[in-house]
């Protein structure tokens, strides 16, 4: 059964960082781009970032170039998400996916980060 | 990288079909057969109900299927149950190498 467990999100002051993590289970995870989603409190999802099999190349909304950072360990099954420099609008659950064939196919359950004074 | 558009509501009575859209651009939706629908319970993760327009996961009931034709994906919803009240959500594939989601349209079943 495939499993996706993040971890790391919180609360952080405006302008403070985090980092994400996935922790990738019960799939061959060096086979899969994997990508991370968000989504604000009632709002809709939105498409953060993708990396693909051997991190060699990421690709990110328009809006985050600079701010995030994704990467992954693949010996470690194991997705990450660095987050710097951040806004009250960056306030969301963040969800790890599993790319499958130019999809989405498996999500995590997410993991909350609140940015707040 | 504009959100696809979907309408923020839909409804039907049970057994009634519903059909949700989903429009793109030629970047996008358009260009690729690499268009997914979602359905998201309140409290819940997202959950994969199509892919590649027309495709649906084991387990995933008949009742849902998918289409496009030009820029525009559509989700369409038969037999309505009680259970399909939801969230959905549409995304794409896009040029250069990113993904899309749509606004998302709230299902409510009369």
């Amino acid at each position: 059964e495939v499993q996706l467990v993040e971890s790391g999100g919180g609360l952080v002051l405006p302008g403070g960082s985090l980092r994400l993590s996935c922790e990738a289970s019960g799939f061959t995870f060096s086979n899969h781009w994997m990508h991370w989603v968000r989504q604000a409190p009632g709002k809709g999802l939105v498409w953060v970032s993708r990396i693909n099999n051997d991190g060699s190349d990421t690709r990110y909304v328009e809006s985050e170039k600079g701010r995030f950072t994704i990467s992954r360990d693949n010996a470690k099954g194991t997705l990450y998400l660095q987050l710097n420099n951040l806004r009250a609008e960056d306030m969301a659950v963040y969800y790890c996916v599993r790319g499958y064939n130019y999809g989405l196919d498996h999500w995590g359950q997410g993991t909350l980060v609140t940015v707040s004074s | 990288q504009s959100a696809l558009t979907q309408p923020p509501s839909a409804s039907g009575s049970p057994g009634q079909s519903v059909t949700i859209s989903c429009t793109g651009t030629s970047s996008d939706v358009g260009a690729y057969n690499y268009v997914s629908w979602y359905q998201q319970h309140p409290g819940k993760a997202p959950k994969v109900i199509i892919y590649e327009v027309t495709k649906r996961p084991s387990g995933v009931p008949d009742r849902f299927t998918g289409s496009k034709s030009g820029n525009t994906a559509s989700l369409t919803v038969s037999g309505l149950q009680a259970e399909d009240e939801a969230d959905y959500y549409c995304s794409s594939f896009a040029r250069s190498n990113t993904w899309v989601f749509g606004g998302g349209t709230k299902l409510t079943v009369l």
